[in-house]
């Protein structure tokens, strides 16, 4: 868990803006996830990529944006097209080591709280 | 898509008993199983996993049993202990390679 840093910890929005929530991870994972939890709820998925410069799409990718240009980055936009972003972002990677739990196994970063003033 | 329901919501257990938490999930492909705790304002930290290819997975005092013919899946802890209260998530996926659907989780709580 120690290889995957999100920033920043906490952050805030005003209506219109755009906010980028970054997440960095030195696993050598393939998989990045943006996963998305709101109170009472599971987490959801906003996107995943698999392999650089190539993502998709997950349950509730309206409003957000990515990038995958390096293997070891994948940051998430929230656009102001995204109506009701407070929520806690968490970011989570895979593959590619192994470990205790296997060799295919997801680990999240700390999350990023964001809060729309 | 994947559908997984997860219960209960919350659950409450004296130190030393043992606590149960069952998810259920609706595809059939799914072959991957992580079980998830998240203690407030944290990370969700991965406790346990198990894949298709097993019935049973134990690790101390935790362990996780999979019926594929039924799609269920339940998380087991034994002796809990105060530490142990916090949220608890199940999971599934094609494999861990793959992105997860989670349940809403259950929050525990071991009343010492």
């Amino acid at each position: 868990d120690g290889g995957i840093t999100q920033s920043p910890k906490y952050l805030f929005r005003k209506e219109g803006q755009n906010v980028t929530l970054s997440c960095e991870q030195n696993l050598n994972h393939d998989a990045m996830y943006w996963y998305r939890q709101d109170p009472g709820q599971g987490l959801r998925l906003i996107y995943y990529s698999q392999i650089v410069n190539d993502f998709q799409k997950g349950d509730i990718a309206e409003g957000y944006s990515v990038s995958r240009e390096k293997k070891e980055s994948f940051p998430l936009t929230v656009t102001s097209a995204q109506k009701n972003p407070t929520a806690f972002y968490l970011c989570a990677s895979g593959s590619g080591t192994s470990g205790r739990f296997g060799t295919d196994t997801q680990y999240f970063g700390p999350g990023t709280r964001l809060t729309v003033l | 898509g994947e559908n997984v329901e997860q219960h209960p919501s919350t659950l409450s257990v004296q130190e030393g008993d043992s606590a149960v938490i069952k998810c259920t999930y609706s595809d059939s492909a799914s072959n991957y199983f992580p079980w998830y705790k998240q203690e407030l304002g944290k990370r969700p930290q991965l406790i346990i996993d198990i894949r298709s290819n097993v019935g049973e997975k134990k690790d101390q005092r935790i362990a996780v049993t999979l019926n594929k013919t039924a799609k269920h899946f339940s998380l087991h802890i034994t002796e809990t202990q105060p530490e142990d209260s916090a949220v608890y998530f199940c999971a599934a996926g094609l494999s861990g390679n793959t992105p997860l659907v989670f349940g809403k989780g259950t929050r525990l709580s071991v009343i010492a």
